[in-house]
């Protein structure tokens, strides 16, 4: 069955760069049409998707966010890395990273279980 | 951008009683849209897709409607354990993916 799980610090400073890594089993980033998303939500408000990956290395971004985000993948170790940088305590929330599908897309069909990232000096 | 709105914001209904929650599109966004239920402390959990379309698992008694710009989600007889918030999620304008806001479904 598929899972995804999120790691990474619970507390980054305010300037520092948050990396988050999704480790995932069940599917395969190099199958084509598999992909990976990114999205967070602040503690009692609404999710926002951040960011996707997929099997051909094509890669999109909020474009909100786009000056701060890195997203990419290690086929061989199924896992999908996002860095976000000069972070701020606003960026504060839980980060999901879920499943996601190029030529089938209905909406994220597999998520992880969240990370809570904390923001603060 | 796509600007999903949902309403109401919170939703009181009594156990097996029907719940009907809205979710609006700023445009069209033909039938790509998805329903998520999350629990507290809990991942967002695929409900609809499609508009219409039950995720694998999901039992009969939720169902989405709709096409366009206006949608909605219906649970025919509440259970104790669908007392959560509820989002909804266009895929239309890939990648740009939108959320609304959500609609929080209590307890009467």
């Amino acid at each position: 069955q598929i899972t995804l799980k999120e790691s990474g610090p619970t507390l980054v400073k305010p300037t520092q760069t948050l990396t988050l890594t999704c480790t995932f089993s069940g599917f395969s980033l190099s199958t084509s049409g598999v992909g990976v998303g990114w999205i967070r939500q602040p503690p009692g408000k609404a999710l926002e998707w951040l960011a996707l990956i997929y099997w051909d290395d094509d890669k999109r971004y909020s474009p909100s966010l786009k000056s701060r985000l890195t997203i990419t993948k290690d086929t061989s170790k199924n896992q999908v890395v996002l860095t976000m940088t000069n972070m701020d305590p606003v960026d504060t929330g839980t980060y999901y990273c879920a499943h996601d599908h190029y030529y089938d897309r209905n909406g994220f069909d597999y998520w992880g279980q969240g990370t809570l990232v904390t923001v603060s000096s | 951008e796509i600007v999903m709105t949902q309403s109401p914001a919170t939703l009181s209904v009594s156990p097996g009683e029907r719940a009907t929650l809205s979710c609006r599109a700023s445009q069209s966004v033909s039938s790509n849209l998805a329903w998520y239920q999350q629990k507290p402390g809990q991942a967002p959990r695929l409900l609809i897709y499609d508009a219409s379309t039950r995720a694998t698992g999901i039992p009969a008694r939720f169902s989405g409607g709709g096409s366009g710009t206006e949608f909605t989600l219906t649970i025919s007889s509440l259970q104790s354990e669908d007392f959560a918030v509820y989002y909804c999620q266009q895929y239309n304008t890939w990648p740009l993916y939108t959320f609304g806001q959500g609609t929080k479904l209590e307890i009467k």
